[in-house]
C-alpha cells in the first residue's frame, strides 16, 4: 500500500544535540509537511514543500530546518535541540491542488523527547 | 479569534447513541472541510472531507456542511466504544497555498 513512514518512531536526546527526524512516502505526492503537536496545542505546521524546490517555513520554524531530497524524502531537523521541542512529530503528505480535494495524510508520528 | 474552533471535549455519550461534533470557522473563503479521527498517541487519520452544502453520508458517518452560518458538523451513528478518541476538525482556503488549517479537535468517550 501507498504509504508515508517516518524514522526514528521514538526518540529521546539530550539538550543540545543535532536531530534529524526523516519522512518518505510511497503516494506520489508532490507536497509534503511537518507538523508537532503538543498537549492542548494542536497541530502546528513547521515547514511544507510543494515541490523539490520549494520549501515554506510555517507557523513555528524557529529551530527547526528541513531538506527536500527528493519527490520522496523530507528530513526536519533541530540543529540543537531544547527541552520545549519535546512532542509528537508528523509528517503529511498531500497531492498537488485539486481543488477542493486537499486532503493530508499522514505518517504514524515520531515521539522526541528532549532532556 | 481561531480561524478554526472546537470545542475540546470531552464529549461523552452512551454506546448506541449519536455523537454530534461541531466546528466553526472564520474564513468565508473556506472551500473544504475535512474530519480526522486521532486515537491516543497515533497519527490523525482522514474520516470524511466535504465541500457542498448539505450532508454527506458514509456508513456510520454523516459530515453537514452550512456555509452561511460558518460551520461544519461530524454526527457518529450508533457510537461505538472504538469510536472514543479526538476528532480533529481542518479547512482548506485556495487564499492559504494548499495549506490546511485545524482546530485543536474534541474528544469523544464512549461508554459502554
Amino acid at each position: 500500500d501507498a504509504d508515508v513512514t517516518q524514522t526514528p518512531r521514538n526518540r529521546i536526546t539530550k539538550t543540545g544535540k543535532r536531530i534529524m527526524l526523516e519522512c518518505s512516502q510511497t503516494k506520489g505526492h508532490d507536497r509534503m509537511y511537518w507538523y508537532r503537536q503538543d498537549p492542548g496545542l494542536g497541530l502546528r505546521l513547521i515547514y511544507y514543500s510543494f515541490d523539490v524546490k520549494d520549501i515554506n517555513k510555517g507557523e513555528i520554524s524557529d529551530g527547526y530546518s528541513v531538506s527536500r531530497q527528493a519527490q520522496a524524502k523530507f528530513s526536519l531537523s533541530l540543529e540543537s535541540a531544547i527541552p520545549n521541542q519535546t512532542a509528537l512529530y508528523f509528517c503529511a503528505t498531500s497531492a498537488a491542488e485539486r481543488g477542493p480535494y486537499n486532503e493530508q495524510f499522514f505518517g504514524p508520528g515520531t515521539r522526541l523527547t528532549v532532556l | 479569534q481561531k480561524e478554526v474552533e472546537q470545542n475540546s471535549g470531552p464529549l461523552s455519550v452512551p454506546e448506541g447513541a449519536i455523537a454530534s461534533l461541531n466546528c466553526t470557522y472564520s474564513d468565508r473563503g473556506s472551500q473544504s472541510f475535512f474530519w480526522y479521527r486521532q486515537y491516543s498517541g497515533k497519527s490523525p487519520e482522514l474520516i470524511m472531507f466535504i465541500y457542498s452544502n448539505g450532508d454527506k453520508e458514509d456508513g456510520r458517518f454523516t459530515a453537514q456542511l452550512n456555509k452561511a452560518s460558518q460551520y461544519v458538523s461530524l454526527l457518529i451513528r450508533d457510537s461505538q466504544p472504538s469510536d472514543s478518541a479526538t476528532y480533529l476538525c481542518a479547512v482548506y482556503r485556495p487564499s492559504n497555498t494548499g495549506k490546511l488549517i485545524f482546530g485543536q479537535g474534541t474528544t469523544l468517550q464512549v461508554k459502554p
